[in-house]
This record gives structure tokens, C-alpha cells and sequence, in this order.
């Protein structure tokens, strides 16, 4: 089985703050998503990872970035967490090169920025 | 770009059928998935259709795909209380990721409410 795990499920952090959150996979997957969930808006994809130290912007990079130094660990990182950015986060992975692109999930980090 | 649109909102009674409505735009569309998210938790891969067949079945869900209308479908039988979730429709379409594989565009989900 998959397994993608999130350093953590609840986080609540003050405006300003630097905010890191941390995906990890077992599965040995060239890509990482991370995305962030609104209601009524669905998930949006931030950054996309598809190789050690490769990254690319996604729909809604602004205010993101984020780090692979390791094949199994995707991070995000909130330089300056602002309210507006109180959220869902969902992680993900996915081969490479196959026919479905299916992408397995981790349990999500609510984030609330005060 | 793509675009993917769900109905926000779903109510059933246990035990009827549930089917939960997705339409989109790409029609270089590869793969459509759906997803379940229960609540708390990330999302969970249901099923996938490829875009060459209209229908899939799996145990108590039926996929039906029209790609003329661009609408996808899924039709659960005998709706539970666990069937209580956000159902996410996602299509695999044409913008290719660097270094390989489509992007993933979402629905905004639906949330199933089952009523005993």
C-alpha cells in the first residue's frame, strides 16, 4: 500500500510566521504535489515536484515555496503565513511514466493562521 | 484552461441509489478519477475510467462516461451512511507536467449527506 504521511493533521500559527509543512512517501515516487483545499473552490495545486531538488509552480505559487532534498520528502514552506492562507493542505505522489497518473493522497494539515 | 464543475451538494436516503454529476471541458482528457474524502481526512482514490470506455463497473459503483457531452458520472447502489464523504471528480487532461505526466484538475467536490 501507498502511504503518504504529513508531519501534522492540526497546526495553528500567528500572521508572520515562517510555517514548514512536511510530506513524506514510502513508495519511492518521482512526483509530489502539494495543494491547498477551499471550500467551493475544489484543490488548488501550489507546487509540483517531479525529481530531487526539480520544482515547478503550480496555479497558486504566490506566497509558497518549497523544498525536496530527498526523493520521499516534499516540503512547503509559508515564509510569512498571512490569515489569508488558513487552509487545507494536501500532499501527494505519483510515478512517473504511467498510463493513469494516479495521484495517492496523505491526510491532509488543517492550517489556521491567527 | 480546464475546467471541471460538480454540484456542491448531494442528500440521500439510505439504501436508495446516489449519483453525483461531473462535467469538464478538456476533451484531450486521458483518465477521469473519483475521489472520496471522508471527513478529516485526505483524499482517497475510488475509481478511474480511461476516456475510450463509457462505463465501469466496481461492487456498488457504476462510472458512466459521455465524452461527446463531457459529463462523467458516479452512481452508488444501496447508499450507506459510510458513503457520507466529499466526492471529488479530477480529469488527467492535456497540460503536461514537466518531466513527465499529465496535471490533475479537481472539481470542487460534493458533499454526500445520507438520511436514514
Amino acid at each position: 500500500d501507498v502511504k503518504v504521511t504529513q508531519s501534522s493533521r492540526y497546526l495553528v500559527k500567528r500572521t508572520g510566521e515562517k510555517v514548514f509543512l512536511e510530506c513524506v512517501q514510502d513508495m519511492d515516487h518521482e512526483n509530489m504535489f502539494w495543494y491547498r483545499q477551499d471550500p467551493g473552490l475544489g484543490l488548488r495545486l501550489i507546487y509540483f515536484s517531479y525529481d530531487v531538488k526539480m520544482k515547478e509552480k503550480g496555479d497558486i505559487p504566490e506566497g509558497y515555496s518549497v523544498s525536496r532534498e530527498k526523493k520521499e520528502r516534499f516540503s512547503l514552506i509559508l515564509e510569512s503565513a498571512s490569515t489569508n492562507q488558513t487552509s487545507m493542505y494536501l500532499c501527494a505522489s505519483s510515478v512517473k511514466h504511467t498510463y493513469t497518473d494516479t495521484q495517492y493522497f496523505g491526510p491532509g494539515t488543517r492550517l489556521t493562521v491567527l | 484552461g480546464e475546467d471541471v464543475e460538480q454540484s456542491l451538494f448531494l442528500s440521500v436516503r439510505e439504501g436508495d441509489s446516489s449519483v453525483i454529476n461531473c462535467t469538464y471541458t478538456d476533451s484531450s482528457s486521458t483518465y477521469l478519477y473519483w475521489y472520496k474524502q471522508e471527513p478529516g481526512a485526505g483524499l482517497q482514490l475510488l475509481t478511474y475510467i480511461f476516456s475510450n470506455m463509457d462505463m465501469k463497473q466496481d461492487q456498488r459503483l457504476t462510472v458512466l462516461l459521455n465524452k461527446k457531452d463531457k459529463h462523467l458520472s458516479l452512481r452508488i447502489a444501496d447508499t450507506q451512511t459510510g458513503d457520507s464523504a466529499i466526492y471529488f471528480c479530477a480529469e488527467a487532461g492535456s497540460f503536461i507536467l514537466t518531466g513527465g505526466g499529465n496535471k490533475l484538475t479537481f472539481g470542487t467536490g460534493t458533499q454526500l449527506k445520507v438520511e436514514l
